[in-house]
């Protein structure tokens, strides 16, 4: 069975600063991986996925992800960083023909001016 | 237009009462998904159907009763409410396997048991 883990409950950057979210997968072969972000009081929107090829996937909002199979990362970047980032980041893997999405305990990011 | 929808998003209720969510979708998924989140948000499944077949079912009390009547309608209804029950309830969609494809996921219905 799959798993994830997000060491880091909460990160606070500043404005500005880059961004790196911590994210560790557990699966046999190659996952399905995802990073979603929940603003409060919303649900989770999808930044980016990979499946294969290119181990640097490119997401929406500035954001980006690398598939590291040798360490089972798929850790999330942004070089600078927004207020409006604040939000809760969730990352999940699934597995090939599987029906579940695994999601970890997410990692809270706040902005400070 | 929005995707994912889920009524009510909000909803406080006593012990003991009978209560439901519903979700519908149109985005013309084949799978629909419930999800509790905790107070740690922590994102957990509860009931996947795909073309209205229950197709995942965790360890979840059989207090909680899913509904599909359709690809486009998941409702959840809850009996017997417990405390432990409060959590924000999530719906989702995709195409397909759920492993493999983006979710689309609703705002969330905040239930409150008192």
């Amino acid at each position: 069975a799959q798993s994830v883990t997000q060491p880091d409950i909460h990160i606070t950057v500043s404005e500005g600063a880059s961004l790196e979210l911590r994210c560790n997968y557990s699966y046999g072969a190659t996952p399905y991986l995802f990073w979603y972000v929940q603003s409060p009081g919303q649900g989770l929107q999808l930044l980016l996925k990979y499946f294969s090829g290119d181990t640097l996937v490119q997401g929406i909002k500035g954001f980006e992800a690398e598939f590291k199979r040798s360490q089972s990362s798929f850790n999330l970047r942004k070089p600078s960083v927004h207020w409006s980032d604040a939000a809760e980041y969730f990352c999940a893997v699934g597995a090939t023909g599987g029906f579940k999405t695994i999601f970890g305990a997410g990692t809270r990011l706040f902005v400070k001016a | 237009d929005t995707a994912v929808s889920q009524t009510p998003k909000y909803l406080v209720t006593q012990m003991g009462n009978d209560k439901s969510i519903k979700c519908e979708q149109n985005l013309g998924h084949d799978t629909m998904y419930w999800y509790k989140q905790d107070s740690k948000k922590f994102l957990k499944i509860m009931f996947s159907y795909n073309n209205k077949e229950l197709i995942i079912n965790e360890t979840v009390p059989n207090r909680f009763s899913p509904k599909s009547p359709d690809k486009a309608h998941l409702n959840l209804h809850i009996n017997s409410l417990e405390l432990g029950d409060s959590a924000v309830y999530f719906c989702a969609s995709s195409q397909g396997r759920g492993g493999q494809t983006e979710a689309f996921f609703g705002q969330g219905t905040r239930l409150t048991v008192v």
